[in-house]
């Protein structure tokens, strides 16, 4: 158990929809990052959240937004559903700001699985 | 193009053999992680390499860093059933870790 728990564990929804997934970090951890991994892109990073700002933004669509809210936990919002929106959602927490990766370790939580029909 | 191409993408081995797999880049990194990945589960972080040339040793997982940090190398001596998952290779750049993965290689290690 790396601490960093992810709700729903399963989606299902349909094209055209919205969806939300939620990320609670380790205690005491600032930072959070989301991940797409899918079989044929793999493990792509989307954004980064450091205290509640954004920190670093990856190949995320238009369609899709993030937040960090006070309390250190995140949402991803996916809006407009496509059928290649199917994948993997990953999140990871890390105490930093991610500034020096020699000292980093990010901590991914269980994922959560979306399937768009 | 993948920025780091890991080989072999599937490798299905008995009990006690010994494996290799390779992480390549045509691009330096700063540092360099290893993860495995099991099946309904997160990647969880294997090691971290910095120092081009740099071995690491995690019981019977070595893992090294090529000499001009672009790329490395994961060695399981006598893989076990639990060594079973996928393996995740993860390079970061400059000063701020945002880590590009491997598409994996996925190691099914069978009793």
């Amino acid at each position: 158990d790396s601490g960093v728990t992810q709700t729903p564990k399963h989606l299902i929804t349909a094209t055209g929809q919205r969806v939300t997934l939620r990320c609670s970090p380790r205690s005491g951890d600032l930072s959070v990052y989301w991940y797409q991994q899918s079989l044929d892109q793999g493990l792509q990073f989307l954004i980064q959240y450091y205290n509640g700002e954004e920190r670093a933004k990856g190949n995320i669509l238009e369609r899709f937004s993030a937040q960090q809210f006070p309390d250190l936990h995140s949402e991803l919002n996916l809006s407009s559903l496509e059928l290649g929106d199917s994948a993997l959602y990953f999140c990871a927490s890390s105490v930093e700001a991610g500034t020096s990766s020699a000292k980093e370790t990010q901590y991914f939580g269980p994922g959560t699985r979306l399937l768009v029909l | 193009t993948q920025l780091l191409e890991q080989s072999p993408q599937f490798l299905s081995i008995q009990e006690g053999e010994n494996l290799t797999v390779y992480c390549n880049s045509s691009s330096v990194f700063s540092s360099l992680q290893w993860y495995r990945q099991e099946p309904g589960e997160g990647p969880v972080l294997l090691v971290t390499v910095v120092t081009g040339g740099e071995v690491k040793k995690l019981k019977r997982l070595t893992f090294q860093f090529g000499d001009a940090r672009k790329d490395s190398s994961l060695h399981i001596t006598a893989a076990q059933t639990g060594d079973t998952g996928l393996y995740l290779c993860a390079g970061a750049k400059g000063g701020s870790y945002i880590p590009t993965f491997g598409r994996g290689t996925s190691l099914i290690v069978h009793p």
